[in-house]
């Protein structure tokens, strides 16, 4: 799996977009890009994923670059609640025969300010 | 629909004893992932059970081990515990090996004296 590179920390104020973004130079052409948080003593959570055209959900949006080497999350409206470290996965399609390993980093730490 | 379910949330041992941990998927999810979290280590993947079957392994020692039950329930265990195995160890479960969206139970946190 590609190795990805993440900032250790950001701080976003309450009701702004926080734009959390994650290197991926060694990506391979059939990698995916999973974003993945966990807030505080909680297991983590699926937010999105990605090969090359940008994605959005409820949650959030990603955004790749065309040369998919590094990739943003975005989360539009950040509250309170989203304050969590934020991790960048970079990994074959998650399938019956590539299994469900996850290979997490230390990911963001993404503080979100009243 | 009921989330993934970890017993006990909170354990403590002492070295050299043995510890087994509970892990119930969210029903009709078959594939139950083990992973352990550590300061120093971060998330680690331990290993993973479908149809009760090992079919993939993390790189950790012969002390660790696991198993699933029919009902895909499963169990890790934890022999000749070190002071280093304390961690919280995380189940995640998917409907099948590599489901899109991994689903996490809240960890046991377990501590050895």
């Amino acid at each position: 799996d590609a190795k990805t590179t993440q900032p250790p920390s950001m701080d976003c104020a309450e009701g702004r977009a926080a734009n959390l973004p994650c290197n991926h130079s060694t990506i391979s052409g059939n990698e995916y890009v999973y974003w993945y948080r966990q807030i505080h003593s909680q297991g983590p959570q699926y937010i999105i994923h990605g090969l090359k055209n940008n994605e959005t959900n409820e949650m959030a949006s990603l955004i790749i670059t065309e040369d998919r080497k590094s990739s943003t999350l975005i989360l539009p409206h950040a509250t309170l609640r989203d304050t969590a470290v934020y991790y960048c996965i970079v990994r074959v399609l998650l399938g019956e025969t590539s299994g469900s390993r996850l290979t997490f980093g230390e990911g963001t730490q993404l503080t979100v300010n009243p | 629909k009921a989330g993934v379910t970890q017993t006990p949330r909170y354990l403590i041992k002492t070295r050299g004893q043995q510890v087994t941990l509970s892990c119930s998927p969210i029903s009709g999810h078959r594939s139950v992932s083990w992973y352990q979290q550590t300061p120093g280590q971060g998330l680690q993947f331990l290993f993973e059970y479908f149809s009760e079957t090992q079919r993939n392994k993390g790189n950790f020692p012969g002390r660790f081990s696991g198993r699933q039950f029919s009902n895909s329930r499963s169990e890790m265990n934890v022999s000749t515990l070190e002071l280093g195995d304390s961690a919280l160890y995380l189940c995640a479960s998917s409907p099948i090996p590599g489901g899109r969206e991994q689903f996490f139970g809240p960890g046991t946190r377990l501590t050895v004296l």
